[in-house]
């Protein structure tokens, strides 16, 4: 089993749409969990971390479930510019080792 | 001067060659990080440097040689690498290597090797 999976996609969506992206993880004793957004050919960039009690920043709402060990994105309103991959990260704090990436989910916003 | 820069941006190398490429954080951290990125796979973590110090080396052949000579520059030296080393090496920075904070990206090297 992959430490991070996520539905690779495409997920192919008209503007204004809502979109929902899960990812799961594998390691119980994970403890830091981010989205990250990567445009074609260039680097990933942080969108925005994910806390245990969910998070919102503008259109976007993160959240986090550590019972069933998954984590949520929730994109309202999608922009054209929202095309991109979005990546799910996870990492084991204090266990020195960086963070684990999840293959990502590609999202294309359609006019 | 932008948080992580990498240099250079493209890079076509032959199997017998020896190059290097080089990364520059200027947001303060204290760990630096490669990784490579190959075509639809995910990001893989190749050495971890904590304050100058190779806290992670994650099963890397030897043809890739890190070198972090302090907490704001990093080198990736290369040589006789094989053409399935091609690939995306992007450098990133944290505050510490802990897990706990998030990572900045540069905007990586593109190599190719022929």
């Amino acid at each position: 089993r992959k430490e991070v999976e996520q539905d690779p996609g495409p997920f192919n969506v008209p503007e204004g749409a809502t979109v929902a992206f899960n990812c799961t993880y594998s390691n119980s004793a994970s403890q830091s969990f981010f989205w990250y957004r990567q445009d074609c050919r260039k680097e990933p960039k942080l969108l925005m971390s994910v806390y245990s009690s969910g998070n919102e920043d503008g259109r976007f709402t993160a959240q986090l479930n550590r019972a069933s060990q998954y984590i949520s994105l929730l994109i309202r309103d999608s922009k054209l510019s929202d095309s991109a991959t979005y990546l799910c990260v996870v990492s084991e704090r204090g266990g020195r080792r960086a963070l684990t990436f999840g293959s990502g989910t590609r999202l294309q916003v359609q006019p | 001067e932008t948080g992580v820069t990498q240099t250079p941006r493209h890079l076509v190398m032959g199997m017998t060659n020896k190059k290097s490429l080089k990364c520059e954080q200027h947001l303060g951290h204290n760990a630096m990080y490669w990784y490579k990125q190959s075509a639809k796979k995910p990001l893989e973590l190749m050495f971890v440097y904590s304050l100058e110090e190779r806290v992670e080396n994650n099963s890397v052949p030897s043809r890739f040689s890190p070198e972090c000579p302090n907490s704001s520059h990093l080198f990736l030296h290369l040589h006789t690498l094989q053409p399935e080393d091609s690939a995306l090496y992007l450098c990133a920075s944290s505050q510490d290597s802990s897990g706990r904070y998030e990572q900045y990206f540069g905007p990586g090297t593109r190599l190719t090797v022929t």
